[in-house]
């Protein structure tokens, strides 16, 4: 079946680093979604992808869909404290098979 | 617009007991999922209904059964809680299957089995 893997698990950054997530499928995907999810909260829709090689930009947000449409990335820059959560990868073949997640912590 | 809402928000169980948990939405998606988020393992789909009147087995659907009870409402329950179902339990919707609907989250039930 679909496998989505996703990594790191976790990343501290200070304020005002930059981070990235990758997100990793084991078969090629018709789209990706990105989600965050804010502790305790629920996860929330950030954009989805469809295009091999595109890339979309949300104000510090660049997210990019690889050439063979199996993996993506996100990076942010310039982070935060807003920008502390969870950001998950959704890989749709049949069905929407979430990433383990990433987690950003962020030290003032 | 409340989106997607799911009751009860917090529920404490004994081994053996059922329940069900409600959802229900009100932006008119066609399409409805329920999903449990476990430490470490993102999220896995249970069970979900691609329109009215179909449901369909997801990754985990051992121990759950669902009911798709109109467009609005979908429910989920436990039959026989266990403990390896303590959980935060998501449901979330989109307007139907395919490119270019991301999905809504409702805040989750946390559900405890002791």
């Amino acid at each position: 079946g679909q496998q989505v893997m996703q990594i790191p698990q976790y990343q501290h950054v200070q304020e005002g680093e930059d981070f990235t997530t990758y997100c990793n499928s084991s078969t090629t995907l018709s789209n990706i979604q990105w989600y965050k999810q804010r502790p305790g909260g629920h996860p929330v829709f950030l954009i989805q992808l469809v295009k091999s090689g595109e890339v979309k930009k949300q104000k510090r947000l660049t997210f990019q869909f690889g050439e063979a449409k199996k993996n993506s990335s996100l990076h942010i820059t310039a982070t935060q404290t807003t920008d502390v959560g969870t950001y998950f990868c959704a890989g749709e073949e049949a069905k929407l098979t979430f990433g383990t997640g990433t987690r950003l912590t962020i030290i003032p | 617009n409340a989106g997607v809402t799911q009751t009860p928000k917090f529920q404490v169980l004994k081994t053996g007991q059922s329940m069900t948990l409600q959802c229900a939405q009100d932006m008119n998606h066609n399409s409805m999922y329920w999903y449990r988020q476990d430490p470490g393992m993102g999220l896995r789909l249970i069970y979900y209904s691609a329109s009215e009147g179909t449901t369909d087995k997801g990754e985990v659907p051992n121990g759950y059964n669902v009911s798709r009870l109109n467009k609005r409402e979908f429910s989920l329950r436990l039959e026989s809680a266990a403990p390896s179902q303590t959980s935060v339990y998501f449901c979330a919707s989109r307007p139907e299957i395919g490119i270019g609907y991301g999905y809504t989250f409702g805040s989750g039930t946390r559900l405890t089995v002791v």
